[in-house]
């Protein structure tokens, strides 16, 4: 069974730093290409960022370009997202997916 | 980046009817590969989402065979044959030729 876990969410400040976790199983990680999306309150999908299968291409939304960094463990089965300079705009839950599933997300709230 | 527009935004329907979702890419996504890169997504009340259909046309195991995806180049439509009360929820086309985006989303509901 394809399972994808996220953690690492949480009540940060503006400025603030929060680095997200993945752990996949169920399938064979280091051959999918992998995805962070978000959605914030009320809102619909965004695609954050997503990363090739060797973790040679890294590709993000405009929004968090320069702030936020994806990366994988294909030893570990795990995807990561850091976000640092964190903005309430930010506010959202994350999800890790791949073309064919997703995870159940973690909130990440950036308030004062 | 290629811009998805769904329509309609919002739909109420009555159980056993018929319902469509129409969803337009603001470029082609025909790969080279004669592979389209469209996807549809259902999102029910309180979960995160779960790939309905991909391709266009192909569905996902264990979906059933009431939804139905057609469609080429530009202009796509989600079809629900057979509307049930499970079928509640946001609905968003999504392309993946390029950096991934998705439609606004269409809310389902039922009357």
């Amino acid at each position: 069974e394809v399972q994808l876990v996220e953690s690492g969410g949480g009540l940060v400040q503006p400025g603030g730093s929060l680095r997200l976790s993945c752990e996949a199983s169920g399938f064979t990680f280091s051959d999918s290409w992998m995805r962070w999306v978000r959605q914030a309150p009320g809102k619909g999908l965004e695609v954050v960022a997503i990363i090739k299968q060797d973790g040679n291409e890294k590709y993000y939304v405009d929004s968090v370009k320069g702030r936020f960094t994806i990366s994988r463990d294909n030893a570990k089965n795990s995807l990561y997202l850091q976000m640092n300079s964190l903005r309430a705009e930010d506010t959202a839950i994350y999800y890790c997916a791949k073309w064919d599933y997703w995870g159940q997300g973690t909130r990440v709230t950036v308030s004062s | 980046d290629i811009v998805m527009t769904q329509t309609p935004l919002a739909l109420s329907v009555t159980p056993g009817q018929p319902a469509s979702i129409s969803c337009k890419s603001s470029q082609s996504l025909l790969r080279s590969d004669g592979r389209t890169s469209l996807y549809w997504h259902l999102q029910k009340p309180g979960q995160s989402p779960q790939v309905l259909i991909y391709e266009v046309s192909n569905r996902l195991s264990g979906v059933p065979d009431r939804f139905s995806g057609s469609g080429s180049g530009t202009e796509f439509t989600l079809k629900i044959s057979r509307v049930e009360a499970e079928d509640v929820g946001l609905y968003y086309c999504m392309q993946t030729i390029q950096f991934p985006t998705f439609g606004q989303g269409t809310n389902l509901e039922i009357k």
